[in-house]
C-alpha cells in the first residue's frame, strides 16, 4: 500500500531531552515536508526536501533540523525541545512540485 | 504573518446543496492552490488544486475558482453529502516547494 509512516504516534517527553520522529515513504516520491498543526494557525510547514542532500526552511524552521540521506526517509529532530513545541506534527511526500501531497498519521508530540 | 486566510472557521450546509468554501491569499508569487480535506485523527487528504494560470478546475463534485485578481478562490461541493463533513484547508505554493495553508473550516453536512 502506498502509503506514508511516521513513528512514534504520541510521544510525551521533558525540556531539553533529544528526539527524532521519524518519516518514511514507500512511492519513490522526490519531494517530502514536514508541517506542524495548532489551533487557529492550520498547518505550517517547517522544512521541505525536493531531493535527497537538498532541504530548505519553511514557514517555522526554529529549533528543528531534519536531514535527508536516502529518498525514502525524511526524519525531523528536535535538539532541544520545549513546551512550544508541543503541537501535532504532519510529515507528507509528493511526487513533484505541484501535486497533492500525501500526509502520514500525524505524530502527538507533548513536551513539558 | 498570514498569508493564506480562510476567515470562515465553520460552514453548515444541508445535504444535496452547495457547499461553498473560500479562501484569500494575499502574495501574488504564489503559481498553485490546492485544496485538502481532513478527518479526525487522519493525515489530511489532497482533493484538488489549480494552476494560477487557469480560473477553474473541476473534479466530479468538487470545482475550485481562481479570481486571481481579487486574490481570492473557492471550493464548490455539490451536491454536498454527510461524508464532506471534515476541515478543508486551503493552501498555496511558490515556485520553489514553500506550501502555505490557511486555518482551515470545519463543514457539517446535514442529513
Amino acid at each position: 500500500e502506498a502509503q506514508v509512516t511516521q513513528n512514534p504516534r504520541y510521544l510525551i517527553t521533558v525540556t531539553g531531552k533529544k528526539l527524532t520522529v521519524t518519516c518514511s515513504q514507500n512511492m519513490n516520491h522526490e519531494y517530502m515536508s514536514w508541517y506542524r498543526q495548532d489551533p487557529g494557525l492550520g498547518l505550517r510547514q517547517i522544512y521541505y526536501s525536493m531531493n535527497v542532500e537538498v532541504t530548505d526552511k519553511g514557514d517555522v524552521p526554529e529549533g528543528y533540523k531534519v536531514s535527508r540521506k536516502e529518498k525514502r526517509n525524511f526524519p525531523l529532530i528536535l535538539e532541544s525541545p520545549s513546551p512550544n513545541q508541543t503541537s501535532l506534527y504532519f510529515c507528507a511526500s509528493s511526487p513533484y512540485r505541484t501535486s497533492g501531497r500525501t500526509f502520514g498519521p500525524g505524530t502527538r508530540l507533548t513536551v513539558t | 504573518d498570514q498569508q493564506v486566510k480562510q476567515n470562515s472557521p465553520s460552514l453548515s450546509v444541508q445535504e444535496g446543496r452547495i457547499s461553498i468554501l473560500n479562501c484569500d491569499y494575499t502574495n501574488s508569487m504564489f503559481d498553485y492552490f490546492l485544496w485538502y480535506k481532513k478527518y479526525p485523527a487522519e493525515g489530511p487528504t489532497f482533493l484538488i488544486s489549480i494552476s494560477s494560470i487557469k480560473d477553474k478546475n473541476e473534479d466530479g463534485r468538487f470545482t475550485v475558482f481562481l479570481n486571481k485578481s481579487a486574490k481570492h478562490l473557492s471550493l464548490h461541493i455539490v451536491p454536498s453529502q454527510p461524508g464532506d463533513s471534515a476541515v478543508y484547508f486551503c493552501a498555496a505554493l511558490y515556485n520553489n516547494n514553500d506550501m502555505r495553508f490557511g486555518a482551515g473550516t470545519r463543514l457539517t453536512v446535514k442529513p
